[in-house]
């Protein structure tokens, strides 16, 4: 199956926008892209979902181009307790079969 | 509401050895995951449910069982134990009507 794609880490510092980008070349059809935080030894923890274009919560963005074969999540204004690593989860087509797929995670350090 | 338990939260076992972990969840959720995580890894998908009665197969089967005799309730079950096979074991939910899912505080297998 093709893998979900991100970058290893990235740096930020206090109060700047943060975004993080997730390919994913073969996502299923009708399958939704989420976005998941998570903290050591913690259970990954969702922040936001969609389909298409632009969605906005309390906490993110998301952005997801028509091919929908990559995804964005904007993070405004990081502080230091955003630190963790952030996964995209999308369903892969391979053939018939389609397969739940977390991606590689990307390291975020937020920095004072 | 207590979310997504697991039981055990450690357990170690010697190669060769059977055991089973119990995830429950209060929320009246459809769909139910197990993952794995190995150290500096992201998630995969070793078995999931779409309902009460249902299994089917993630990314890493092999040498995991599952059942879902009751809606709350979903089991993985490790026949004979593998030093592979240490990991962090996450248990997710999910109601039908979204892709957010509900993860546990995870189990910590160690096999040697």
């Amino acid at each position: 199956l093709a893998k979900t794609t991100q970058p290893i880490s990235m740096d930020s510092y206090e109060g700047q926008e943060v975004n993080i980008t997730c390919s994913h070349n073969n996502i299923a059809t009708n399958d939704y892209i989420t976005w998941y935080q998570q903290f050591p030894s913690q259970g990954p923890r969702f922040i936001i979902q969609g389909y298409k274009t632009k969605v906005t919560n309390e906490v993110a963005s998301l952005f997801i181009p028509a091919d929908r074969k990559s995804s964005t999540l904007s993070l405004p204004r990081v502080s230091l307790s955003d630190t963790a690593v952030y996964y995209c989860l999308v369903g892969i087509s391979s053939g018939s079969a389609r397969q739940l797929t977390f991606g590689s995670g990307t390291q975020l350090t937020v920095l004072p | 509401n207590a979310g997504v338990t697991q039981t055990p939260k450690f357990r170690v076992l010697k190669t060769g050895q059977s055991m089973t972990l119990l995830c429950a969840q209060d929320m009246n959720h459809e769909y139910m995951y197990w993952y794995r995580q190995d150290p500096g890894m992201g998630l995969r998908l070793i078995h999931y449910s779409v309902g009460e009665g249902t299994t089917a197969k993630g990314e890493v089967p092999d040498g995991y069982n599952v059942s879902r005799l009751k809606k709350q309730n979903f089991l993985l079950g490790l026949e004979s134990a593998a030093p592979s096979q240490t990991s962090v074991y996450f248990c997710a939910s999910r109601p039908t009507a979204s892709y957010e899912q509900y993860f546990g505080p995870g189990t910590r297998l160690t096999v040697t």
